[in-house]
């Protein structure tokens, strides 16, 4: 059973641009969760997805958003770059909610310049 | 506020020595916690859980305790092995449903052979 799938696994942007994270979860999980894992803040939730609809958010901006498809496979978007967005986002799946028991994929590694 | 802390940021060990892992936590709200690990260039991987009708689970070389009077929560690995080598977080649900899950700051523990 293939694990979940992150891409692009890094990437550079500069301030102010945006960019698209992409998530296919592990087939037949619909929950879908992303998280931003920083050095100095650890991880931290950004939202979850079940049935297309995001069930909770973080404490996170606006400028931070996502969306999932029929398909269970999700995307974030994070608009007008900061150098603070830097960090590792990571893609987590589930076949419920109400479940600790999360499956990772390896992450986005993003690079604010 | 709501934390989830770990005591010690490292650990070190000999192999085949049993790794006590701690974690305290602040909000008694919390009923669910879990355990993952991350290994370098990976995302975290679920170890174990414990809900707080429990005190103490027990899962391959892998033992959870939890105190809710003192909100204490540790993670045991018996014969601790060169690949247990990883960064352990310890995790909670802040009492919220579905996959919102609040980190705390992670423990190194390395394993010397």
């Amino acid at each position: 059973k293939a694990g979940v799938t992150q891409t692009p696994r890094y990437l550079i942007k500069t301030r102010g641009q945006q960019v698209t994270l992409s998530c296919s979860p592990i087939s037949g999980h619909r929950s879908v969760s992303w998280y931003q894992q920083t050095p100095g803040q650890g991880l931290q939730f950004l939202f979850e997805y079940f049935s297309e609809t995001q069930r909770n958010k973080g404490n996170f901006p606006g400028r931070f958003s996502g969306r999932q498809f029929s398909n269970s496979r999700s995307e974030m978007n994070v608009s007008t770059l900061e150098l603070g967005d830097s960090a590792l986002y990571l893609c987590a799946s589930s076949f419920q909610r109400n479940t600790g028991e999360l499956f990772f994929g390896e992450g986005s590694r993003l690079t604010v310049l | 506020g709501e934390s989830v802390g770990l005591h010690l940021p490292t650990l070190s060990v000999q192999e085949g020595d049993n790794s006590i892992i701690n974690c305290a936590y602040s909000n008694s709200a919390s009923d669910y916690f879990i355990w993952y690990k991350q290994e370098s260039g990976k995302g975290p991987q679920f170890i174990i859980d414990i809900r707080s009708n429990m005190d103490k689970r027990q899962g391959q070389r892998v033992t959870v305790l939890l105190n809710k009077t003192v909100k204490h929560l540790s993670l045991q690995i018996a014969a601790t092995q060169p690949g247990d080598s990883a960064v352990y977080f310890c995790a909670e649900n802040g009492n919220q449903a579905g996959t919102a899950l609040i980190f705390g700051k992670g423990t190194t523990l390395s394993v010397s052979s």
